[in-house]
């Protein structure tokens, strides 16, 4: 069984300011995890992923997320908030399963950036 | 490579109709999703399909449903007959299915209103 958490249905801060998007999963197996951009009338963007290699993963945009096995959490930062990274953001993780994987989704963030 | 396409890309229709939408992964990916996303439920898993043939079905809401997908380029999913409450944005994803995890990407999506 996997199932993941994103504690924060909404998240506002202020350009320039650091961003801090919280995710903790959990699963059986060794999980692949992501985390996807949704912006407003757009489809779902691929941020970055972790897939068993290094735990702090570099993604686009210049999001990063740590894996951390103890806390089972994947938590989403940036260093400096844009105006452009308003968005729907959604923490996601998929188990091996012999060819039955499936993708489980969090119910979103929504990042808020103040000017 | 051109991403997941899928059409149409918005469709307004009357109650009562046949809804088809269609969806071409990206070349070489042998996983395909379909995926409904709603205000009140977030995103849902619809069905699955690995290598052509249906894996998981049991996202799929009712007998008005159906998806089907005759080759490895090519998917419907066809609601008949499309009631009100289908109104929501349908995405379609693939990936290709390789030790170490995998990377969905998803379609732009197709917007749906039933009225």
């Amino acid at each position: 069984a996997q199932s993941v958490t994103q504690l924060d249905s909404h998240v506002s801060v202020s350009e320039g300011t650091p961003v801090l998007l919280r995710c903790n999963y959990s699963s059986s197996y060794s999980p692949s995890l992501f985390w996807y951009v949704q912006h407003p009338n757009k489809g779902l963007q691929l941020l970055l992923k972790y897939t068993s290699a290094a735990t702090l993963v570099k993604g686009i945009n210049g999001f990063e997320a740590e894996f951390k096995k103890s806390e089972t959490s994947f938590h989403l930062t940036k260093p400096s908030a844009h105006m452009s990274d308003a968005a729907e953001y959604f923490c996601v993780v998929i188990t091996p399963n012999f060819g039955n994987e499936k993708l489980t989704f969090g119910t979103g963030t929504r990042l808020t950036i103040i000017p | 490579d051109a991403g997941v396409i899928q059409s149409p890309r918005h469709e307004v229709t009357e109650m009562g109709q046949e809804v088809t939408l269609r969806c071409k992964p990206i070349s070489g990916h042998n996983s395909l999703f379909w995926y409904r996303q709603t205000m009140m439920r977030g995103l849902e898993l619809l069905i699955y399909f690995n290598n052509n043939v249906p894996i998981d079905d049991s996202g799929m809401p009712e007998d008005r449903f159906s998806a089907k997908m005759p080759n490895a380029s090519f998917s419907t999913l066809k609601i008949q007959p499309s009631e009100p409450r289908d109104s929501a944005v349908y995405f379609c994803a693939s990936s290709f299915d390789r030790p170490g995890g995998n990377t969905i990407y998803f379609g732009e999506g197709s917007w749906l209103t039933v009225v």
